[in-house]
């Protein structure tokens, strides 16, 4: 079974730039989640989509949205991109997103703003 | 607010040593937890989780944990680790339901030949 993947797996974007990253989660898992990883905050949850609709979403300002499409596969998009942004953006699917169950993440997409 | 803390950013360990990070976490999210590991320019890979029953869990690689709920921890520990083993290691909880996992601030393990 192929796993969680990720593109592109590096960019680098300036100021004011937007960017969408793209995630395809593992066969028959509906649920994805994002999350921003950064050296100084670590991992912090960006949002959940299931079938389609956003689930839950982190503290994060309305720059950051994304979507789910009907083969749930997700995007991500970051607008008016600061230099704060840089990250490494992983992304995880499940089956159900429910709790106790296990997410498979991606190899992340590492985004640099300059 | 619910909180999972990593008490060690930094753990440098011989090789074959045994090795303990240390997790504990807010009663509130208590229910599941979980430990990750985060090889370099990788993603986060499951090594073992907690759902009920037996407290303690093993997991992959050697690696096993254990449910504390006197003392809320969930400290993490392998008897001999590997060059291999270094990496990042994160610890997780999240209570039922659909709410998120809330992560620790991970622990970078270091073996040193």
């Amino acid at each position: 079974k192929a796993g969680v993947t990720q593109t592109p797996r590096y960019l680098i974007k300036t100021r004011g730039q937007q960017v969408t990253l793209s995630c395809s989660p593992i066969s028959g898992h509906r649920s994805v989640s994002w999350y921003q990883q950064t050296p100084g905050q670590g991992l912090q949850f960006l949002f959940e989509y299931f079938s389609e609709t956003q689930r839950n979403k982190g503290n994060f300002p309305g720059r950051f949205s994304g979507r789910q499409f009907s083969n749930s596969r997700s995007e991500m998009n970051v607008s008016t991109l600061e230099l704060g942004d840089s990250a490494l953006y992983l992304c995880a699917s499940s089956k159900e997103g429910t709790g106790g169950e296990t997410q498979y993440f991606g190899p992340g997409t590492r985004l640099l703003v300059l | 607010a619910q909180s999972v803390t990593q008490l060690d950013s930094q753990v440098p360990v011989f090789e074959e040593a045994p090795v303990e990070l240390r997790c504990n976490y807010s009663s509130s999210v208590s229910v599941y937890l979980f430990w990750y590991v985060q090889y370099p320019n990788q993603g986060l890979q499951l090594l073992l989780k907690y759902l009920s029953g037996s407290t303690l869990v093993k997991g992959i690689n050697g690696f096993e944990a254990e449910f504390n709920k006197s003392q809320t921890s969930f400290h993490l520990r392998k008897p001999s680790v590997h060059i291999s083993d270094t990496a990042e290691y994160f610890c997780a909880g999240g209570p039922s339901g659909n709410t998120p996992l809330v992560f620790g601030k991970g622990t970078r393990l270091s073996v040193i030949a």
